[in-house]
């Protein structure tokens, strides 16, 4: 069974440009969930998407936002980037909502120059 | 307002011997815990969880123990082997308020398994 997947693996772009990040979660889960993990910091848990709806967002600002498609499926965009945004963006999917085992992808590492 | 604290950011063990690793939390409404395991530049690889209903769940070399008075929880890795070299997350959510669907994870520990 394929894990959940993130694309691209890394990402490098420019203050002020726009990010786009992909996540694919495990097959049958419908939950997925956004994490930024920047350097010295923990998890910080970004956005929770559930059939299609926005849940729950951590304490991060609008600038950071995402969807969910009809396959679950999930896009991560980060508008008007800024130097400190430079992180590793995981993505985790679950197969039921809430209180549940969550498991993550490989991440994504996006550097903003 | 770090609600989950692993406060050892490290921890060298040899192999063979008992890893334990420490977690303590603040909220109580918390009801789930999860422990994951981590290499750098990779995703955290689920390892093991509890319900707050239980006190004690065991998986192979893993055993997770609860401590609802204490709100403390602990990783217990028998016997230690050099691939368990890592850094390992707890983590806690409840299906409530803010904290739905979101894991609360600390800091880390990194444990280090000495041939």
């Amino acid at each position: 069974e394929a894990g959940v997947t993130q694309s691209p693996t890394h990402l490098i772009k420019t203050r002020g440009q726009q990010a786009t990040l992909r996540c694919s979660p495990i097959s049958g889960h419908t939950s997925v969930y956004w994490y930024q993990q920047a350097l010295g910091l923990g998890l910080q848990f970004l956005l929770w998407y559930d059939e299609g709806e926005e849940r729950n967002r951590g304490n991060f600002p609008p600038r950071f936002s995402g969807r969910q498609f009809p396959n679950y499926s999930s896009e991560l965009n980060v508008n008007a980037l800024e130097l400190e945004d430079s992180a590793l963006y995981l993505c985790a999917s679950s197969l039921d909502t809430g209180s549940d085992t969550q498991y993550f992808g490989p991440g994504t590492r996006l550097t903003v120059l | 307002d770090q609600q989950v604290k692993q406060n050892s950011p490290s921890l060298s063990v040899q192999e063979g011997r008992i890893s334990i690793l420490n977690c303590d939390y603040t909220n109580s409404m918390f009801d789930y815990f999860l422990w994951y395991k981590k290499y750098p530049a990779e995703g955290p690889t689920f390892l093991i969880s509890i319900s707050s209903i239980k006190d004690k769940n065991e998986d192979g070399r893993f055993t997770v123990f609860l401590n609802k008075s204490a709100k403390h929880l602990s990783l217990h890795i028998v016997p230690s082997q050099p691939g368990d070299s890592a850094v390992y997350f707890c983590a806690a959510t409840f299906a409530g308020g803010t904290s739905y669907g979101k894991l609360t994870f600390g800091q880390g520990t990194i444990l280090t398994v000495h041939p």
